[in-house]
Parts: C-alpha cells; sequence; structure tokens
C-alpha cells in the first residue's frame, strides 16, 4: 500500500528537549515537503527536499533542521524546542515536477510545554 | 494581500445541493491549482487538479480556473453529509512553491 508514514503521531515534550519526527514513503517519490497546520493559519511549508541531498527552506524554517540521506526518508528536527512550535506537522511527498500533487501522511501533534 | 485566500466558512448547504467553493490568488504567473479535502482530525487528500482556463470536471466535482480574474472554484454537486469537511486551495506561485489557503468548512446537512 503506497503511503506516507510519520512517527510519532503523538508526542508532548518540554521546552529544550530535542525531539525528531521521522517521515518515510515507500512510493519512490524524489519531492518530500514538511508542513505545520495552525488554526486560521492554513499549511505553511517548513522545508522540502526536490531529491537526495538536496533541501530547501520554506515559509517557516526558523528553529528545524532536515535532512534527506535516502530517497524515502525526510526526519524533521527541533534541536531546541518551543512552545510557538505546538501544532500539526505532516509530511508530504510527490513524484518530481508535480509538487503540488502531495501525499500527505497520518500528522503528528506535538505539544511543547 | 495573502498569496491564496479562502473564505473560511462555514459554508452549510442542504444535501443534495451544489456546494461553492472559491479561492482568489495573488501571482499572475501561477499555472498549477489543487483542491484538497481534509476531514476533521485526518490529513489533506488531494480531489482535484487544473492547469488550463475552464473547467474540469471529476465525477461530482467541477474544477473551475479563471486566471484572468485569478480565481479557481470547487463546484460539489448533489452535495452529501459525507462531502462535509474543510476544502483546502493551493497554488503554485512563483515558479514552484506550493501554498494552501487557510481553508473553507462546508457543512452539509441531511
Amino acid at each position: 500500500e503506497a503511503q506516507v508514514t510519520q512517527n510519532p503521531r503523538y508526542l508532548i515534550t518540554v521546552t529544550g528537549k530535542k525531539l525528531t519526527v521521522t517521515c518515510s514513503q515507500n512510493m519512490n517519490h524524489e519531492y518530500m515537503s514538511w508542513y505545520r497546520q495552525d488554526p486560521g493559519l492554513g499549511l505553511r511549508q517548513i522545508y522540502y527536499s526536490m531529491n537526495v541531498e538536496v533541501t530547501d527552506k520554506g515559509d517557516v524554517p526558523e528553529g528545524y533542521k532536515v535532512s534527506r540521506k535516502e530517497k524515502r526518508n525526510f526526519p524533521l528536527i527541533l534541536e531546541s524546542p518551543s512552545p510557538n512550535q505546538t501544532s500539526l506537522y505532516f509530511c508530504a511527498s510527490s513524484l518530481a515536477g508535480s509538487t503540488g500533487e502531495l501525499f500527505f501522511g497520518e500528522g503528528s501533534r506535538l505539544t511543547v510545554l | 494581500q495573502k498569496e491564496v485566500e479562502q473564505n473560511s466558512g462555514p459554508l452549510s448547504v442542504p444535501e443534495g445541493a451544489i456546494a461553492s467553493l472559491n479561492c482568489t490568488y495573488s501571482d499572475r504567473g501561477s499555472q498549477s491549482f489543487f483542491w484538497y479535502r481534509q476531514y476533521s482530525g485526518k490529513s489533506p487528500e488531494l480531489i482535484m487538479f487544473i492547469y488550463s482556463n475552464g473547467d474540469k470536471e471529476d465525477g461530482r466535482f467541477t474544477a473551475q480556473l479563471n486566471k484572468a480574474s485569478q480565481y479557481v472554484s470547487l463546484l460539489i454537486r448533489d452535495s452529501q453529509p459525507s462531502d462535509s469537511a474543510t476544502y483546502l486551495c493551493a497554488v503554485n506561485v512563483y515558479g514552484n512553491k506550493l501554498v494552501f489557503g487557510a481553508g473553507t468548512i462546508l457543512r452539509v446537512k441531511s
């Protein structure tokens, strides 16, 4: 089954404690992206990757890091989480050239206390 | 001005009616337009995309694009309670950057 898998789905953490949200896709997609969704603000792009070893900032990259060492994986790293990073996070992927035709993961709800 | 704007709703329509969802965008150079549906507590799923001016139909869904007026709309015919969801408009702006609107909540009353 074609899917984008995120873990963890739910996480409560404290300010400053480093965490990683994993994302893996099994569709051999070149393009992967991370979004955060907040009430009234919609989906905002954090980082994206056009292919292995190629990453770029989206609209709200501050406080986040990513890496793309393998085609299928695109982890999101919060080095020192802060309460304003409390949000619902989605990983998404698509074929190269179809960056608007996204397949989304199920989402990861993060709370930073 | 936001790059992609949608009325937040909620838009309430009776079962069997046509639901009309609208979206405007700011970049005249945009070429690709997408509609996603998001059920409460779920992830967005792509339901329509349109690249050319005019209408594109897929079952009960019709996407309409008017580049001169910079708007894209989604019509849902014979609306069903299962269509109740948030509908997100997304537009490729300034090349390959995909920007989402904040979404319109649709409620279909039986």
